[in-house]
């Protein structure tokens, strides 16, 4: 089982639905989770970070579910501009980006 | 969120030749990375820069083959040397920045390099 898994998609969603994707990982040791946005040729570039509790940041909204092993990214209101690679990011020894793991991501296509 | 620069955003080398990238970073960290990232696939980490210590590199990254200095907390290069094609790809600098409860990691804009 791979480390960090994602549905690669692509996700085909029309302007102002809501769309959601989860993503799985293997290491139950794992502490922090993240989810970045990556456009095309460009650089990562952190959405939000993924608390126990859950978290909310206007349209985005990212839950953790430790018993199954998965987090999932929720986007309400979907704009042309969501379009974009998701990333998930897992972080499995305390602290240090070397414990870091990236999934390959899930290609998101926002349509008019 | 942080600013982190990198030069040259891109670059066109030939085989056999070498290529230094530069990453600045705009304020103070304690943790530096740099990343590979093909075309398609998730980011691979290179190595840890470490301040006043030699990097240390992932399996399958060697010192002599991606040389990395770190000569202060804001600085750091990454040199790609002997290239051949199989070299070519973005190369990302990252660094961790501590926001107290938690540490959140941000990326450099990267550097496209094509070994020809």
């Amino acid at each position: 089982r791979k480390e960090v898994e994602q549905d690669p998609g692509p996700f085909n969603v029309p302007e102002g639905a809501t769309v959601a994707f989860n993503c799985t990982y293997s290491n139950s040791a794992s502490q922090s989770f993240f989810w970045y946005r990556q456009d095309c040729r460009k650089e990562p570039k952190l959405l939000m970070s993924v608390y126990s509790s859950g978290n909310e940041d206007g349209r985005f909204t990212a839950q953790l579910n430790r018993a199954s092993q998965y987090i999932s990214l929720l986007i309400r209101d979907s704009k042309l501009s969501d379009s974009a690679t998701y990333l998930c990011v897992v972080n499995s020894v305390g602290g240090g980006a070397d414990g870091l793991t990236f999934g390959k991501g899930t290609h998101l296509i926002i349509q008019p | 969120s942080a600013v982190i620069s990198q030069k040259p955003s891109r670059d066109i080398c030939q085989r056999g030749t070498s290529l230094t990238i530069q990453c600045q970073v705009d304020s103070q960290v304690t943790m530096m990375f740099w990343y590979r990232q093909q075309p398609g696939q998730s980011l691979t980490l290179i190595a840890t820069a470490n301040q006043g210590s030699e990097a240390t590199y992932e399996s399958g990254f060697v010192i002599d083959k991606f040389p990395i200095s770190r000569p202060n907390l804001t600085f750091s290069t990454l040199t790609v040397s002997n290239m051949s094609p199989e070299d070519s790809s973005i190369y990302l600098c990252s660094a961790i920045f501590d926001r107290g409860l938690s540490y959140e990691q941000y990326f450099g804009p990267g550097t496209r390099l094509t070994v020809t």
